[in-house]
């Protein structure tokens, strides 16, 4: 069956370092994959979207990685502050028209002084 | 509008009642999509409109669930006969065009959250 997996647990990092979460699937091939942040209470905002063709993917001081080998997605976030808490979604296209996603179940990060 | 907005931002209602939902999409954005989001769970796509038609129902979960979007703007979800297992937060998103256009952003509302008491 299709499945995104991401952290369901938590991740509790220190003000600066680098956070990195995880985005696993199987069954899909998809043609991009995008990186949502959710704060509780909002709906998600769109952050980072790479395509199968592209390995890393940079913005400010996030960075995305697509291994579509491994089926994974990594995404970083450097010089971590406490504003970076969320939670974080990754998505992906099942169908490759844009009429849908598909999300995981996403990972909450939690960065503290 | 400046943002996708959602109405109400909390219902509550007793099993078996019938509810309304309401998304005022971003102005001139023609796709619109309808998602549920359990707690602890990412969004789960319903439905997705292209104008005024429903291009892609294929998440909505039953015969209850019902979407309609009359002049391609507003959107209203319905859902009768509700059950406890409705109560979750109702997402709306809208896009520029919807169309084949790999990784076109959609943008989320703040969502509404239904309770089913």
């Amino acid at each position: 069956s299709q499945k995104i997996e991401q952290n369901s647990e938590a991740l509790n990092i220190q003000e600066g370092k680098t956070a990195t979460l995880t985005c696993n699937y199987t069954n899909y091939s998809p043609a991009y994959l995008q990186w949502y942040r959710q704060d509780p209470g909002r709906g998600p905002v769109f952050l980072l979207l790479i395509r199968e063709n592209e390995k890393e993917k940079r913005k400010e001081r996030l960075k995305v990685t697509f291994d579509t080998t491994l089926k994974q997605s990594l995404f970083h976030i450097t010089a971590s502050q406490p504003a970076d808490s969320a939670t974080y979604l990754c998505a992906l296209d099942p169908t490759g028209t844009a009429s849908k996603l598909t999300f995981g179940t996403g990972t909450r990060l939690q960065v503290t002084l | 509008g400046a943002g996708v907005s959602q109405t109400p931002s909390n219902k509550v209602t007793e099993k078996g009642k019938y509810v309304e939902l309401r998304c005022d999409p971003i102005s001139g954005h023609t796709a619109l999509y309808w998602y549920r989001q359990s707690l602890g769970q990412g969004p789960e796509f319903l439905i997705y409109f292209q104008g005024t038609g429903a291009a892609d129902d294929s998440g909505l979960p039953n015969d209850r669930f019902f979407a309609v979007r009359p002049e391609g703007s507003v959107s209203t979800l319905k859902i009768q006969r509700t059950e406890r297992g409705d109560s979750a937060v109702y997402l709306c998103a809208s896009s520029l065009t919807g169309l084949t256009n790999p990784g076109e952003t959609q943008y989320f509302g703040p969502g509404t959250r239904l309770l089913v008491l």
